[in-house]
């Protein structure tokens, strides 16, 4: 079946723009979730979706971060006033459920991001 | 805070050797997950390890979890080439589950 979907695969904006990423997660999964990998870095959590609710958005590293989801499907992550160290991949996942056993997260192939 | 951490994070090795990675973590889990990223992917799930001493295996490649030593260890045997890429383990903070910490990551070059 699908996996997980990402779009744009790329994107190149300038300092100052607002950008918008997305993710269609694996259908039937209710969970989704958004992370940033940064060159040769690890993945930092930024905030999590069970249905349409993202109960902490504390993992946010500013308030240009924003994220929503719509009918329990799509997902959109909107970087507003964007700034160079938002250069970045930033990856999307879902998984089953956020309270079954395995809660195996399956990931995008993510969108990677440059600020210019 | 939860803080996971990987070692070695570089690792160079010959075919047919075998080594293994360490993930250590700072709080109480009984789950953690490892990932394995080839360059310019994402990222592919590998191993779920749901309890204390669960051992997994998939070809090359095998997983351990000791939760009373909040240590897991993935174990690589008679490597091969195809294995090259960057290895993650990840466990769940304990007060958010779905809050998901990601160690730096181990890449392995496996050499001819």
């Amino acid at each position: 079946g699908a996996g997980v979907s990402q779009s744009p695969s790329n994107k190149v904006t300038e300092k100052g723009k607002d950008v918008e990423l997305r993710c269609d997660p694996i259908s039937g999964h209710t969970a989704l979730y958004w992370y940033r990998q940064s060159l040769g870095q690890g993945l930092e959590f930024l905030i999590y979706f069970q249905g349409n609710s993202a109960p902490d958005k504390s993992g946010l590293p500013s308030d240009r971060f924003s994220a929503e989801r719509t009918g329990g499907s799509v997902s959109t992550l909107t970087i507003q006033r964007t700034q160079q160290e938002d250069s970045a991949v930033y990856l999307c996942a879902s998984s089953l459920a956020v309270t079954s056993e395995s809660d195996e997260q399956y990931f995008g192939p993510g969108t990677r991001l440059t600020v210019t | 805070e939860l803080k996971v951490e990987q070692n070695p994070l570089f690792l160079s090795m010959q075919e047919g050797k075998n080594y293994t990675i360490y993930c250590n973590y700072s709080t109480t889990s009984d789950r953690l997950y490892w990932y394995r990223q080839d360059p310019g992917k994402s990222l592919e799930s590998l191993f779920v390890l749901l309890s204390n001493g669960a051992v997994k295996q998939e070809g090359r490649l095998m997983a351990s979890l000791d939760t009373k030593a909040r240590l897991s260890t993935l174990h690589i045997t008679a490597a091969v080439h195809d294995l090259s890429a960057t290895y993650f383990c990840a466990v769940p903070s304990r007060y958010n589950n779905n809050d998901m910490r990601f160690g730096a990551g181990t890449r392995l070059t496996v050499k001819p």
